[in-house]
C-alpha cells in the first residue's frame, strides 16, 4: 500500500499569499497518477488537479500541481477567500487507492 | 449535468446491516468504474470499495472486506453498498464517486451519513 504523507497539517495564511502544500509517497506513484482535492465543511471533495499537474475542468489557474515519483506539490499562487479549506492528495495508480491525511489552509 | 445522489444512510445498531444506494444521472453510467469513500466525523478520507464499469471486478479495503459488498445495476444507473456486521468505526459519511479507468474521482455525490450506535 502506498502511504501518502501531507505536510504541513495546517497552514495559516492571509488572502493574497502563496500556499505551498506537500504530498510525499512511501513509494513511487506510477505514471504520476496523483490527484489533489479540495474539501470545504459540509461538502464533498472537489477534484482540482490530476496527473500531478493537470487542472480539472473549471479550476482557476491560481491552482497548480507539480512533482513526480514520490514528491508532489500543490501551489495556490494567491489565496482567495474561497480557497480556505482542507486539501487532500490521492494516488490512483495502484490498489488500494490511498489518500493523504489532508492539509488545512486556514485564515491567519 | 452529472449527478450522483446517495441514499440509505441512517442510524443502525452495532452488528446491524444497511444498504446504501448511489443514483447516477447525466452521464453513461456503464462506462465508468465507481467507488465508495468514507469520512468519519472530523477525520480524513478513507477508500472503501470499487467496482469496474461492467461489475466484473470489485475491490475492498481490508477494514471492510468480508462485511461489505459493492454492486451495481447498469440498467438502473445505480451503485450499491451492502454493509453488514457494522461497527462503531464504520460510522462516517459515505460518498460515491465516479472515475474513468486509471482516472481520478472527477465527480462525487453529496454523501450519506451512517451512524452506528446502540
Amino acid at each position: 500500500e502506498i502511504v501518502l504523507t501531507q505536510s504541513p497539517g495546517t497552514l495559516s495564511l492571509s488572502p493574497g499569499e502563496r500556499a505551498t502544500l506537500s504530498c510525499r509517497a512511501s513509494q513511487s506513484v506510477s505514471s504520476s497518477y496523483l490527484a489533489w482535492y479540495q474539501q470545504k465543511p459540509g461538502q464533498a471533495p472537489r477534484l482540482l488537479i490530476y496527473g500531478a499537474s493537470s487542472r480539472a475542468t473549471g479550476i482557476p489557474d491560481r491552482f497548480s500541481g507539480s512533482g513526480s515519483g514520490t514528491d508532489f506539490t500543490l501551489t495556490i499562487s494567491r489565496l482567495e477567500p474561497e480557497d480556505f479549506a482542507v486539501y487532500y492528495c490521492q494516488q490512483y495508480g495502484s490498489l488500494p487507492l490511498t489518500f493523504g491525511g489532508g492539509t488545512k489552509v486556514e485564515i491567519k | 449535468e452529472v449527478q450522483l445522489v446517495e441514499s440509505g444512510g441512517g442510524l443502525v445498531q452495532p452488528g446491524g446491516s444497511l444498504r446504501l444506494s448511489c443514483a447516477a444521472s447525466g452521464f453513461t453510467f456503464s462506462s465508468y468504474a465507481m467507488h465508495w469513500v468514507r469520512q468519519a466525523p472530523g477525520k480524513g478520507l478513507e477508500y472503501v470499495s470499487a467496482i469496474s464499469s461492467n461489475g466484473g471486478s470489485t475491490y475492498y479495503a481490508n477494514s471492510v472486506k468480508g462485511r461489505f459488498t459493492i454492486s451495481r445495476d447498469n440498467s438502473k444507473n445505480t451503485l450499491y453498498l451492502q454493509m453488514g456486521s457494522l461497527r462503531a468505526e464504520d460510522m462516517a459519511v459515505y460518498y460515491c464517486a465516479r472515475a474513468r479507468p486509471q482516472g481520478p474521482f472527477d465527480y462525487w455525490g453529496q454523501g450519506t451519513l451512517v451512524t452506528v450506535s446502540s
